[in-house]
């Protein structure tokens, strides 16, 4: 059984970088993706960006290109999102997501809580 | 990117009926769709995928069928449990990964 631990709330200024980070247990994380997807104050879901640790591969939303960077540790079996030039619309519940390989997401982070103010 | 539209937005019903919430998808995506659950509070809870295949530990009185542009998600008989949002996840052209916009199911 999959189980992904992400890191608690943040809050940041306008302009910041903020980093989440998702720790995977069970299942052998090299030989699947970890996808980012985030959802803002009532509102729906939102691809961010995916990374497949066993060879580094990133795939970003355009949205979102340039201001976000996926990485993973393999050694501890984490995955990391950063995201930059935060504004207040970047305000979401950030959520990691294991992704099975066929694109389904079948193991999910308890979420992230990232707000924006000034 | 391929669009996903659900429909209704908005669904109200009452414990023991059936329902069907609709996913079209702005180009043919053969069955790589996934239904998703979702509570308040929650993440999402993948219910199903290749538009039919139950993920398992799902009850089975959901259920998806639909192929090319058209999908649906059935719930057979609701339980109070089943009042959630709802989204389709399309699987075909991807990355990008893309959700439709959500269907909240109330209770009447």
């Amino acid at each position: 059984q999959v189980q992904l631990v992400q890191s608690g709330a943040e809050v940041k200024k306008p302009g910041s970088s903020v980093k989440v980070s998702c720790k995977a247990s069970g299942g052998t994380f090299s030989t699947y993706s970890i996808s980012w997807v985030r959802q803002a104050p009532a509102q729906g879901l939102e691809w961010v960006g995916r990374i497949t640790p066993i060879s580094n591969i990133v795939n970003y939303a355009q949205k979102f290109q340039g201001r976000v960077t996926v990485t993973a540790d393999k050694s501890t079996t984490t995955a990391y999102m950063e995201l930059s030039s935060l504004r207040p619309e970047d305000t979401a519940i950030y959520y990691c997501a294991r992704d099975h390989g066929s694109g389904q997401l079948d193991f999910w982070g308890q979420g992230t809580l990232v707000t924006i103010s000034s | 990117d391929i669009q996903l539209t659900q429909s209704p937005s908005f669904l109200s019903a009452s414990v023991g009926d059936r329902v069907t919430i609709t996913c079209r998808a702005s180009q043919g995506i053969s069955s790589f769709l996934a239904w998703y659950q979702q509570k308040p509070g929650k993440a999402p809870n993948l219910l199903i995928y290749a538009a039919s295949t139950l993920q398992s530990g799902v009850p089975s009185r959901f259920s998806g069928s639909g192929s090319g542009t058209e999908f649906t998600l059935t719930i057979s008989s609701l339980q109070p449990e089943d009042f959630a949002t709802y989204y389709c996840q399309q699987l075909n052209s991807y990355p990008p990964i893309t959700f439709g916009q959500g269907t909240r199911l109330d209770i009447k």
